[in-house]
């Protein structure tokens, strides 16, 4: 059975950082590009930040681009998201999601782990 | 404002059949494959339709996907009160080099 478990979330304040993971079994992690993708409370999806299976392409949403960073640890099977310069509009769900080739179907998805940034 | 426009609303009666639809540009929809998403309440998203009109195992036959030009809609027929939720589109973007999500439609079975 495929499963995608995210963890590391919670309550941080403005300006501060957070470190996302995503452990995944049931299938080859090492051969599928990972995703990240948020939800605010109450609105819809926004792709965050994918990586190609080795690493190779990382690819990043303007909103995040130069605060977020996204890796792998194959041997690990899991997929991290470091988060800086924390702010409140990064209030959201945040989701681990695979797919076959970058820009293939988001297939399987974990359940999320809430990420809020007050003061 | 999301890249990909859809309708934020759409309902029907069980047993009937709906349409929403899903509007990008030539960087989006019109060069990459269309993807759909279902979230029922309180759940993750789950993939409806991959490749423009492709059902992974285990979606239903009541669900459809198709794609014209910079323009993509999903078809529900047959309605069901379980089908309440909210839909997504999505495509990869060569202009963003990234996915963009339509903002989301939220159906009603009345």
């Amino acid at each position: 059975e495929v499963q995608l478990v995210e963890s590391g979330g919670g309550l941080v304040k403005p300006g501060g950082s957070l470190r996302l993971s995503c452990e995944v079994s049931g299938f080859n992690f090492r051969t599928f590009t990972m995703n990240w993708v948020r939800q605010a409370p109450g609105r819809g999806l926004e792709w965050v930040s994918s990586i190609s299976s080795g690493s190779t392409y990382i690819y990043y949403a303007d909103s995040v681009r130069g605060r977020f960073t996204i890796s792998r640890d194959n041997a690990k099977d899991s997929v991290y998201l470091q988060m800086n310069t924390l702010r409140a509009e990064d209030t959201a769900l945040y989701y681990c999601a695979r797919d076959e080739c970058g820009s293939c179907a988001l297939d399987s998805w974990g359940q999320g782990t809430q990420v809020t940034v007050s003061s | 404002q999301s890249v990909l426009a859809q309708p934020p609303s759409a309902s029907g009666t069980p047993g009937q059949r709906v349409t929403i639809s899903c509007s990008g540009s030539n960087s989006n929809i019109e060069s990459n494959y269309v993807y759909w998403y279902q979230q029922l309440p309180g759940t993750a998203p789950r993939l409806l339709i991959y490749r423009n009109d492709q059902r992974p195992s285990g979606v239903p036959d009541r669900f459809s996907g198709s794609k014209s030009g910079t323009s993509a809609s999903l078809a529900i027929s047959g309605l069901r009160s379980d089908d309440e939720g909210d839909y997504y589109c999505e495509a990869w973007d060569d202009s963003l080099s990234g996915r963009v999500f339509g903002g989301g439609t939220k159906l009603t079975v009345l």
